[in-house]
């Protein structure tokens, strides 16, 4: 069955960065398009980002675009998100999720937390 | 402010239908059949219920049916369980540069 496991998170200064991975396994993952999704605390899904199946297109949401990138390795089942310059606000629990470009967004991982605190 | 506007909270006894609505614009859920219902439980990953509207993955109980009209789609659980109480949220594919948008989030209570 699928499965996608985030890593990365944890605790960062504002202004800092961090790399987020999501590991594949359970469909070929290199025939898919990814996605990043967010939750701040106690908050609704906030869509982030979303890499087609070979790489070649992304879109960003407005609020994090040229800071965030994601990027993925088929070689290696992985996505990743790129997270610089990161804010108070960018607290939240980060979540891929399998789906292509106009979706839809069919299996989910179990998140990864970043919080972002001085 | 989310993109796409849902009740805050719905609630209904074991056994009867509740319908959660999903009110987006003609550039994301009047625009495209891409509309989706995600059920969260606390603590837990989003999964996903309905797709392209009214289309349920391979799992989903047929108690799940999705519908819309115009810039509005519609969630609705029949004969409603305990295991049913969650947070349902609805997405849509967009015209606009966010790609997709999702809505603020329905809890649903089971009485």
């Amino acid at each position: 069955q699928v499965q996608l496991v985030e890593s990365g998170g944890g605790v960062v200064q504002p202004g800092r960065s961090l790399r987020l991975s999501c590991a594949a396994s359970g469909f070929t993952f290199r025939y898919f398009g990814m996605h990043w999704v967010r939750q701040a605390p106690g908050k609704g899904l906030q869509w982030v980002a979303v890499i087609s199946f070979d790489g070649r297109k992304t879109h960003y949401a407005d609020s994090v675009k040229g800071r965030f990138t994601i990027s993925r390795d088929n070689s290696e089942s992985t996505v990743f998100l790129g997270v610089n310059s990161l804010r108070l606000e960018d607290t939240a629990v980060y979540y891929c999720a399998k789906g292509d470009v106009a979706g839809p967004l069919d299996d989910w991982g179990q998140g990864t937390l970043v919080t972002v605190s001085s | 402010q989310s993109a796409l506007t849902q009740p805050a909270s719905v609630s209904g006894s074991p056994g009867q239908s509740i319908t959660i609505s999903c009110t987006g614009t003609s550039s994301d859920v009047g625009a495209y059949d891409s509309v989706s219902w995600h059920q969260q439980h606390p603590g837990k990953a989003p999964k996903l219920m309905i797709f392209d509207v009214n289309y349920r993955p391979s799992g989903v109980s047929t108690r799940f049916s999705g519908s819309k009209s115009g810039n509005t789609a519609s969630l609705t659980i029949s004969g409603l369980q305990a295991e049913d109480e969650a947070d349902y949220y609805c997405s849509s594919y967009s015209r606009d540069s966010t790609l997709w948008v999702f809505g603020g989030g329905t809890k649903v209570t089971v009485l």
